[in-house]
């Protein structure tokens, strides 16, 4: 099945500068890849999603690069706030199936 | 309500317990997902329905665990004879599409803790 790996698992950085976590998969056949950002005691949430016929997409502060080829994709916050402070969880989709990191604790020093 | 609702949120159980975890979708989603996920760890999937059939089951840990969708919207998801490793926070989710074409919108989850 699909194995899914996120780095960092922790990531502190100062209010306003960038924050990027990265994560690869195995199963070539995905093609489906949504970003979820959890608070603490909190439902996951999505924030971002990015389909395997594109190769990046942006959101204001956000964005989601993937690279098929490499089978990784990424996920990059800018001009970090302290409400970004969460765990972001990457996921790699195949048909009805969601495969996901392990999480990365991001905290937003303000 | 407007999201997704799970019951309870909290549970403790003895040992040899058997448990129920109830999981209203978003009215009219098609797809419901129940996931376990362990303290520090990201969501693992158990099983799939869409409507009322139970098209995946294979990530239920042992035959201990059952889930049913009977109306193809409440589901529960049953543990029989609680072990401590089944302690974790079992998380719902549902989508209006069918495989990946929707967003996935999670339930606050059920947090499970055996003695």
């Amino acid at each position: 099945g699909e194995n899914v790996e996120q780095h960092p698992s922790t990531l502190s950085v100062q209010e306003g500068d960038s924050a990027v976590i990265k994560c690869t998969y195995s199963d070539s056949a995905s093609n489906y890849f949504p970003w979820y950002k959890q608070e603490l005691g909190k439902r996951p949430q999505l924030i971002i999603d990015i389909r395997s016929n594109v190769g990046e997409k942006k959101d204001q502060r956000i964005a989601v690069t993937l690279n098929k080829t490499a089978k990784h994709f990424s996920l990059h916050i800018t001009e970090t706030q302290p409400e970004d402070s969460a765990v972001y969880f990457c996921a790699a989709s195949i048909g009805n199936q969601f495969y996901f990191g392990t999480g990365t604790s991001l905290t937003v020093i303000p | 309500g407007a999201g997704v609702s799970q019951s309870p949120r909290y549970k403790v159980a003895k040992r040899g317990q058997d448990v129920a975890l109830r999981c209203d979708p978003i009215s009219g989603h098609v797809s419901l997902f129940w996931y376990q996920q362990a303290l520090g760890q990201g969501p693992e999937f158990l099983t799939y329905f869409q409507n009322e059939a139970q098209l995946d089951k294979s990530g239920l840990p042992s035959d201990r665990f059952f889930a049913e969708r009977p109306e193809g919207s409440v589901s529960t998801l049953k543990i029989q004879r609680t072990q401590q490793e089944d302690s974790a926070v079992y998380l719902c989710a549902s989508s209006s599409g069918t495989a990946n074409t929707g967003e996935l919108f999670f339930g606050e989850g059920s947090r499970l803790t055996v003695l």
